[in-house]
């Protein structure tokens, strides 16, 4: 069983600052890491898929950073706005023909307008 | 983007009944759909793993009779929550799986459905 977390749980921003939140995941075996953006009541979007270690991807304000040597992803937001208010989860599949993923718990972003 | 869909979204129901949620591929074909359960503050846990044509692979500690898992069609999987207990409420959310360009697979998610066994 992998063991995915997330940290933090939960931050509040006010409108404008920028964040970061973390993803840490056995290095070992490493696969591919998945960031997805989940907001209420919809279902979870598909933001990242990151393979290579020093990986670096962006998509508008939001980006993400992989280090599979010491097993973190950064997910970052500039400026956040309040629409990115949603719960960010990161994924790593196990491998294997299923491509199973183990999900962190994710972090909780409110952005305050 | 690919699109699944769920139904229903929340289902009310009295313990000893069975209830159905369905999960669809809208807008592509796939063999792979995944069944996870969510409790409050946890993580997506999966339950099953929901293959075209062929028997549903259970999660250790995943009662495959209790959770009936059909995936009759390349665009449809479902998910029967049989002699419901009210310990069985909970979130319940599929996804179908893709292969994107690069070869690496990719998820796509229904929005779940709240279970909720009186």
């Amino acid at each position: 069983i992998l063991n995915v977390e997330q940290s933090p749980q939960s931050l509040h921003v006010q409108e404008g600052d920028s964040t970061n939140f973390t993803c840490s995941f056995p290095s070992s075996n490493f696969y591919a890491l998945h960031w997805y953006r989940w907001e209420t009541a919809k279902s979870p979007e598909a933001l990242f898929v990151m393979t290579l270690n020093g990986d670096e991807k962006k998509k508008g304000r939001i980006s993400a950073t992989l280090n599979t040597k010491e097993g973190y992803s950064y997910l970052y937001i500039k400026g956040s706005q309040p629409e990115d208010s949603a719960t960010y989860l990161c994924a790593t599949p196990s491998g294997g023909s299923n491509y199973k993923l183990t999900f962190g718990k994710g972090t909780l972003l409110t952005v305050n307008p | 983007g690919a699109v699944v869909s769920q139904h229903p979204s929340w289902v009310i129901c009295k313990s000893g009944t069975s209830v159905k949620i369905e999960c669809r591929s809208l807008d592509f074909q796939a063999t792979t759909m995944f069944w996870y359960r969510q409790f409050p503050k946890q993580s997506l846990m999966l339950m099953a793993t929901s293959n075209e044509g062929s028997k549903a692979t259970y999660e250790q500690g995943v009662e495959k009779d209790k959770f009936l898992i059909n995936h009759a069609s390349l665009t449809l999987s479902t998910l029967t929550v049989t002699s419901a207990h009210p310990e069985d409420s909970s979130f319940y959310i599929c996804s179908a799986r893709a292969i994107e360009t690069g070869g690496h697979y990719e998820q796509y998610f229904g929005p779940g459905t709240r279970l909720t066994v009186t």
